[in-house]
């Protein structure tokens, strides 16, 4: 199975703020790479995919970046709605494994 | 608006069954691969299964194989995940979600709003 490899594990940062997570996989998924998004109780919801690709409706703020085993996603300017758990997962081969997440709380 | 609406779930005995359900709306349900992930509580998300449109080509995490079936009825454009021989370690939210792709790569979208099954005596 492919390990994904979230860093960090929790983040805390401040409105306003630049915010990087990275994901590694254990081998090679060429662009297979998703990023989510999702606040207690709710849904998982699509933010990149692709590796890149924003979804529509996704804010421009967040972008992804990455192929091959190094990925990352970026928040340009943190908005308050935004502080949440992230999630990467790959589709390259299955199991389609997901990262062990990314909590981001308000400093 | 693409939508799934999920039904189903509740509280059963080690060793019981239950069957959860997905609706489809807003989108071709007939021509999408569809998935189920699940959530144990306070953890990380875990793909369990997923099958193509016509049902011939399925994929189960090894954990639930021979117990878990994933089964679809295009007609009703719904989902279904029947689940047997229930563990204490199946408790979680389950969600299903449609398996879009491109040349460039897979990702899930949407997302049911998920269903909580939990396990215990």
């Amino acid at each position: 199975d492919i390990q994904m490899t979230q860093s960090p594990s929790s983040l805390s940062a401040s409105v306003g703020d630049r915010v990087t997570v990275t994901c590694r996989a254990s081998q090679t998924i060429s662009t297979f790479l998703s990023w989510y998004q999702q606040k207690p109780g709710k849904a998982p919801k699509l933010l990149i995919y692709a590796a890149s690709g924003l979804r529509s409706g996704v804010a421009s703020r967040f972008s992804g970046s990455g192929s091959g085993t190094d990925f990352s996603l970026t928040i340009s300017s943190l908005q308050p709605e935004d502080f949440a758990t992230y999630y990467c997962q790959q589709t390259y081969t299955t199991p389609y494994t997901f990262g062990q997440g990314t909590k981001l709380e308000i400093k | 608006e693409e939508q799934l609406v999920q039904s189903g779930g509740g509280l059963v005995q080690p060793g019981g069954s239950l069957r959860l359900s997905c609706a489809a709306s807003g989108f071709t349900f007939g021509t999408s691969w569809m998935s189920w992930v699940r959530q144990a509580p306070g953890k990380g998300l875990e793909f369990v299964a997923n099958m193509n449109q016509d049902g011939s080509q399925k994929y189960y995490l090894d954990s639930v194989k021979g117990r878990f079936t994933i089964s679809r009825d295009n007609a009703k454009n719904s989902l279904y995940l029947q689940m047997n021989s229930l563990r204490a370690e199946d408790t979680a939210v389950y969600y299903c979600a449609r398996l879009d792709g491109s040349s460039s790569g897979r990702w899930l979208d949407p997302w049911g709003q998920g269903a909580l099954v939990t396990v215990s005596a």
